[in-house]
């Protein structure tokens, strides 16, 4: 079966650095997301994107985190100026028309 | 609103036996039901999804899930609790908002005793 692929599987920053998450979602898919995991707590929607631009997104998604799609395979998720509460697992998920969601295996970051 | 609520946060049964997740849901409309899993370090791997039809809906791993309108459920079962099955358990409804955004439950944790 197809896979999301993302990298780092695992990030440590400073609180305040810049990340940037990266995903490879799979080839013919035309829809993509971010959802967020902190620890022992549900998966959170954060944001969605298609035709290179944001579609939906949530309140968690504030002036702080921005997407993009750079080329025709990646799509980035960037924490300008991280917190401590930033601290989650990152999930990035993609898809076609009208088909559910192929998550990838997330991308743990740690701010300290 | 829409929202998944699963009333088990954990759950220990022994190898061998049957296993029942349950998933309550909130949605206006004939709802895209979901079952994913995530084994400790791993992503959430899709287990089974229900759109429409057969209300019973089979999925991988032997899993077998129920949709049931009348009581806005939408649960996870398995007749033969294998130790590998030990992971976290959510259930997720699609949103309202048309661009599939997904809305998970707060998880169940499975313990299998050997």
């Amino acid at each position: 079966e197809p896979e999301v692929t993302q990298t780092p599987s695992h990030q440590v920053t400073q609180m305040g650095q810049e990340v940037i998450l990266r995903c490879v979602p799979i080839s013919n898919h035309l829809y993509f997301y971010w959802y967020r995991q902190i620890l022992g707590q549900k998966v959170e929607f954060l944001v969605s994107f298609y035709n290179n631009e944001i579609s939906e997104k949530s309140e968690i998604f504030d002036d702080q985190f921005s997407v993009e799609r750079p080329d025709g395979s990646n799509f980035t998720l960037k924490i300008r100026s991280t917190k401590l509460e930033d601290s989650a697992m990152y999930f990035c998920a993609s898809r076609r028309v009208n088909e559910k969601l192929f998550f990838g295996s997330g991308t743990q970051l740690s701010v300290l | 609103a829409q929202s998944v609520t699963q009333p088990d946060i954990h759950i220990t049964v022994s190898e061998g036996a049957s296993l029942e997740l349950r998933c309550n849901y909130s949605y206006g409309a004939t709802p895209y039901l979901f079952w994913y899993v995530q084994s400790p370090g791993q992503g959430l791997q899709l287990l089974l999804k229900y759109f429409s039809g057969d209300t019973l809906v089979q999925g991988i791993k032997g899993f077998e899930a129920e949709f049931k309108r009348s009581q806005s459920s939408f649960n996870l079962r398995k007749p033969s609790v294998h130790w590998s099955d030990a992971a976290e358990y959510f259930c997720a409804v699609v949103g309202e908002s048309g661009t599939y955004k997904y809305i998970f439950g707060t998880g169940t944790r499975l313990k299998v005793l050997a």
